[in-house]
């Protein structure tokens, strides 16, 4: 079975720290995102990366960068943690080039980040 | 006009009826569109995928494609307690890259 494994299931930090949030998949995916799901907001993009080295800007990017130095690992990072970051935090990656992959995303078990 | 339209339920439905799910999407070019079933605090799980118009069964779940209309629905048959959950409805965006849009989910509680 693919597995996307996130670091931590539950993080609670103090506003302005640095926040990592790492996710590792073992299935050679090319394509990997990261989401944040807020009640009532859905799922909500934050970047995603289709290649090693390679980023794209998601919807909600302000506040957050990305790391992806090998296929398997994606990272998020929290510059400057702020209260409005506290969120469910899922990563998920899928296989395939182009737009129409027909593979679907497997998520890892997302990190309940609180932000004090 | 939004990407994705789900209605937000709760959708009641008894033990053993079947629960019917619609989703509808903007995006013309979209060719893939799947179904995740949502645990409260869990994450979201595929359970169904169709590229083509038309009906797709697996097991208790049927979804239905209709691309010119512009909609995809997931029913349920024999819903049970366990089907309890959030169901998200996503297509692939057509503007590059594989990227789904994502629907704000159906909360659906089957009851005995």
């Amino acid at each position: 079975d693919v597995k996307v494994t996130q670091s931590s299931r539950y993080l609670v930090k103090r506003t302005g720290e640095k926040v990592f949030l790492e996710c590792v998949q073992d299935m050679d995916h090319e394509n990997m995102f990261w989401y944040r799901q807020d009640p009532g907001l859905g799922l909500r993009l934050i970047y995603f990366s289709y290649d090693v080295k390679m980023k794209e800007k998601g919807d909600i990017p302000e506040g957050y960068s990305v790391s992806r130095e090998k296929k398997e690992r994606f990272s998020l990072i929290l510059e400057s943690a702020s209260t409005n970051q506290t969120s469910m935090y899922l990563c998920a990656s899928s296989p395939g080039q182009g737009a129409h992959s027909p593979y679907g995303y497997t998520f890892g078990s997302g990190t309940r980040l609180t932000v004090v | 006009q939004k990407e994705v339209e789900q209605n937000s339920g709760p959708l009641s439905v008894p033990e053993g009826a079947i629960a019917s799910l619609n989703c509808t999407y903007s995006d013309r070019g979209s060719q893939s569109f799947f179904w995740y079933r949502q645990y409260s605090g869990k994450s979201p799980e595929l359970i169904m995928s169709i590229y083509s118009n038309g009906d797709k069964e697996d097991g208790r779940f049927t979804a239905q494609l209709n691309k010119a209309s512009q909609y995809v629905s997931l029913l349920i048959r024999d819903s049970q307690p366990s089907d309890s959950a959030t169901y998200l409805c996503a297509f692939t965006f057509s503007g590059g890259y594989n990227k789904l849009i994502f629907g704000a989910g159906t909360r659906l509680a089957v009851h005995p």
